[in-house]
């Protein structure tokens, strides 16, 4: 079955970075993208980034640019995300998802249990 | 950019009431429109996609529909489990999601 598993909780002073890492198992990791989501606390969703593991190439959300890095390694089937400059705004659960596509339709189809990133002096 | 407005933003409702959730756009999206239940402490969980096409395994009590720049999700029944909040996607964004509680 198609799971997601991702690292654990960390806790980070201001400035500092934190990597994430998501493993994919279930599926050939190279046919789906897998993107990152952020949800602060009591808050919405936030789409991060997008990687696609096959070609390593990646999108990111204009807010987060020259922040955050998302890379894989294909040998394990596990994507990371890097976030670096932490600030308190930070403080969120970040998941990675799988990206699903039907007929040109794009969603999220599985989720990785998500990680509780807290930034923190 | 597209924005994607939910409304009502919160809901109380009864076991085996029927709720509708809008979710605006403010552009055309055809109907490339996905919706998501998410319960306290859980990831997100995919229900439709293309607006009113219902995922494996959900349950046909869920339905969407719409197109362009209006779209409705609704529970026909409202069963225990329902109590969540829902979000509506577009590939990249999300609404700010409809918190349904218990009456």
């Amino acid at each position: 079955q198609v799971q997601l598993v991702q690292s654990g909780a960390e806790v980070k002073k201001p400035g500092a970075s934190v990597k994430v890492s998501c493993k994919a198992s279930g599926y050939t990791v190279t046919d789906y993208y897998i993107h990152w989501v952020r949800q602060a606390p009591g808050q919405g969703l936030e789409w991060m980034g997008v990687i696609n593991p096959s070609a390593g190439s990646t999108i990111y959300a204009k807010k987060l640019q020259g922040r955050v890095t998302m890379t894989r390694d294909t040998s394990t089937t596990t994507v990371y995300m890097e976030l670096s400059s932490l600030r308190s705004e930070d403080t969120a659960l970040y998941y990675c998802a799988r990206g699903g596509s039907v007929g040109g339709h794009r969603f999220f189809d599985y989720w990785g249990q998500g990680t509780l990133v807290t930034v923190s002096s | 950019d597209l924005q994607l407005t939910q409304s009502p933003s919160f809901l109380s409702a009864s076991v085996g009431d029927r709720v509708t959730i809008t979710c605006r756009a403010n552009q055309g999206i055809s109907n490339y429109l996905a919706w998501y239940q998410q319960k306290p402490g859980r990831a997100p969980k995919l229900l439709i996609y293309a607006a009113s096409t219902l995922q494996s395994g959900v349950p046909s009590r869920f339905s969407g529909s719409g197109s362009g720049t209006e779209f409705t999700f609704t529970i026909s029944s409202l069963q225990p489990e329902d109590f969540a909040t829902y979000y509506c996607q577009q590939l990249t964004t999300f609404g700010q999601g409809t918190r349904l509680e218990i009456k």
